[in-house]
């Protein structure tokens, strides 16, 4: 079974500050990853997705995150915040192709401070 | 070009009622998901619907039901209606195929308060 921990409920920056939001996976198999993004009283959107191409991803609004197989890891980061950051921001895990369920994290809530 | 569409946004039921929640898959995507997300929690998948056939179901019950229309719309039913159902209710479309890669696209939900 696949599972995913988000550390963190709750996470404040600063404007202009760097964005870290923790997500550690557990998987049998190799996994796919995924970060979404969800502002109040809205759905979820893709930010990015891992589907074990390149370590290194990189999605929309200057987010990327880094798979890290030897730590079980996928941290999402941005560079610099912006007030149009602040959301709730879940990771979520499948396996294989198609149309696999998404096993999602309990999420994080991003505060940007001026 | 239309995404995925709920209806409603918003829903008040009593305990013990039946409800029935309704999604419009975007243009070009056969699969529908649902999932339901509580308060401070992530989503959870609740089951998957393509062919008009139910798929793949997660860890809820019977309760929960659904089903698909030749125009890839789908419909959630819940029956028997507890508190703890008051949730936000996603629906998220997919290709399958080639395509089927995680194209998932999300709704924007449907807000069920339980009273």
């Amino acid at each position: 079974a696949q599972s995913v921990t988000q550390l963190g409920s709750h996470v404040s920056v600063s404007e202009g500050a760097l964005v870290l939001l923790r997500c550690n996976y557990s998987s049998s198999v190799p996994p796919y990853l995924f970060w979404y993004v969800q502002y109040p009283n809205q759905g979820l959107q893709l930010l990015l997705k891992y589907t074990s191409a390149a370590t290194l991803v990189k999605g929309i609004n200057g987010f990327e995150a880094e798979f890290k197989k030897s730590e079980t890891s996928f941290h999402l980061t941005k560079p610099s915040a912006h007030m149009s950051d602040a959301a709730e921001y879940f990771c979520a895990v499948s396996v294989n192709s198609g149309n696999t369920p998404l096993v999602f994290g309990k999420g994080t809530r991003l505060s940007v401070i001026a | 070009d239309a995404g995925v569409t709920q209806s409603p946004t918003h829903l008040i039921k009593t305990r013990g009622q039946q409800v029935t929640l309704r999604c419009s898959p975007k243009s070009g995507h056969d699969t529908v998901s649902w999932y339901q997300q509580a308060l401070g929690q992530g989503p959870q998948f609740i089951f998957q619907y393509y062919e008009e056939e139910e798929r793949q179901r997660g860890n809820f019950p019977d309760r929960f039901s659904g089903h698909q229309f030749p125009n890839y719309s789908s419909e959630l039913n819940v029956n028997a209606l507890l508190l703890g159902d008051s949730a936000l209710y996603l629906c998220a479309s997919s290709p399958t195929g080639r395509e089927a890669n995680y194209g998932y696209t999300f709704g924007s939900g449907t807000r069920l308060t339980v009273v």
